[in-house]
């Protein structure tokens, strides 16, 4: 089944350590993106690539780094520095030519 | 101003009534436009997008865009309690990457 495949489900971090988040699709997609929800509130935009061994900033990148090493992977890592790390966080792809994104299901995060 | 603006709701409507979804934008040179459909605790399911001014149907879905008002709106024909959900709004300028607005959240009353 093609799909976008984020893992896992619910993530808990420690105070001061560093989680990696996976995001894995075999749409054969250039673009993919990281985003995350707050309760209530809309996506906002962490990371992105629209090409391998690249990628973007987007408009709530700090604490947060990525990798883009292989097309079908894009792993974002949630590091100590990002203070409030608590929210669902939600990766998305999108073909080359394509208007539309489609998300994966979601990775939840909480801090304890 | 908020680049993307929706009415966070509730809205409620009757089962079998039409459900009208509002959505508006600042930036002039956006470019397509998206409804996402997200329930409580899932990840947001794409159900229409439009780019060109006019009205976009698919089934009990109508997509509404005016550019120059900076306006779009969806509409939900004969509304189902399968619809409740809270219902994003997506905007893309050129290359750029999608500006969500914070969401409505629909309930349809059996």
């Amino acid at each position: 089944d093609g799909g976008i495949t984020q893992s896992p489900k619910y993530l808990f971090r420690k105070e001061g350590q560093n989680v990696t988040l996976s995001c894995e699709q075999n749409l054969n997609h250039d673009a993919m993106y990281w985003y995350r929800q707050d309760p209530g509130q809309g996506l906002r935009l962490i990371y992105y690539s629209q090409i391998v061994n690249d990628f973007q900033k987007g408009d709530i990148a700090e604490g947060y780094s990525v990798s883009r090493e292989k097309k079908e992977s894009f792993p974002l890592t949630v590091t100590s520095a990002q203070k409030n790390p608590t929210a669902f966080y939600l990766c998305a792809s999108r073909g080359l030519h394509a208007l539309e994104a489609f998300f994966g299901q979601g990775t939840r995060l909480t801090v304890v | 101003q908020k680049e993307v603006e929706q009415n966070s709701g509730p809205l409620s409507v009757p089962e079998g009534a039409i459900a009208s979804l509002n959505c508006t934008y600042s930036d002039r040179g956006s470019q397509s436009f998206f409804w996402y459909r997200q329930y409580s605790g899932k990840s947001p399911e794409l159900i229409m997008f439009i780019y060109s001014n006019g009205d976009k149907e698919d089934g009990r879905f109508t997509a509404q865009l005016n550019k120059a008002s900076q306006y779009v709106s969806l509409l939900i024909r004969d509304s189902q309690p399968s619809d409740s959900a809270t219902y994003l709004c997506a905007v893309r300028l050129g290359a750029r990457q999608l500006t969500f607005g914070s969401g409505t959240q629909l309930t349809v009353l059996p």
